[in-house]
């Protein structure tokens, strides 16, 4: 069965400084990979995701993730986060059954 | 286009009551995945319906709950004789076809505080 591990369950940082989340799945033949991304009081947005192809994947807000398979790995990067950046993010994955398999999230912490 | 919706957003019910969690799909979205959330922890599969039919149920406890997805109406996830350990928050996402390389687009969630 398909696991992920989100390796820190919190992460505080100062505005403006780079950030890492990382999260390692366990191996499989293929592998889609997501990132999602929950506001307080809020259900789960797509952040961004890897399908196939290009390894780096982004979203439109700055944030990036590169599908490394020899580590499986698909850890998410920002290089200068803002206050609005404050949530939890959650690493997902699935291959081509029916359902997304979440990591315990890493709650992203953005001071000014 | 409204996103997927779920109600109650909140819920507060006492031990030993039934709990009902209602969840609209997208439009044209015919596959439905209930996910629940404890304090503190990531999402957990619960169960995965398309319209009249059960195709994964393997995250359901065993007891007490049960959900449907009837060919008119809303997806409903029901709790029976809930337990303080049923408090959390319920997700509900949809998708157009059976998931894997689909993104699931997720309700705001329903909140069940068991008193």
């Amino acid at each position: 069965a398909q696991s992920v591990t989100q390796l820190d369950s919190q992460v505080p940082v100062f505005e403006e400084a780079p950030v890492e989340l990382r999260c390692n799945y366990s191996s499989s033949v293929s592998v889609y990979l997501f990132w999602y991304v929950q506001y307080p009081n809020q259900g789960l947005q797509l952040l961004l995701k890897y399908l196939s192809g290009s390894t780096l994947v982004e979203s439109i807000n700055g944030f990036e993730a590169e599908f490394n398979k020899s580590q499986t790995s698909f850890h998410l990067r920002k290089p200068s986060v803002h206050i609005s950046d404050t949530a939890e993010y959650f690493c997902a994955v699935s291959d081509d059954t029916d359902k997304l398999i979440f990591g315990t999230g890493t709650r992203l912490q953005v001071f000014p | 286009n409204a996103g997927v919706m779920q109600n109650p957003r909140h819920l507060v019910r006492r031990r030993g009551q039934e709990a009902r969690l209602r969840c609209s799909p997208m439009k044209g979205h015919s596959h439905v995945y209930w996910y629940r959330q404890l304090p503190e922890e990531g999402l957990k599969f619960m169960v995965y319906l398309q319209k009249e039919n059960i195709i994964d149920e393997s995250g359901m406890p065993k007891e007490r709950f049960s959900a449907e997805f009837p060919k008119e109406g809303p997806s409903i996830l029901r709790i029976q004789q809930v337990v303080r350990g049923d408090s959390a928050a319920y997700f509900c996402a949809s998708s157009p076809v059976s998931s894997g390389a689909n993104v699931l687009t997720f309700g705001a969630g329903s909140r069940l505080t068991v008193l």
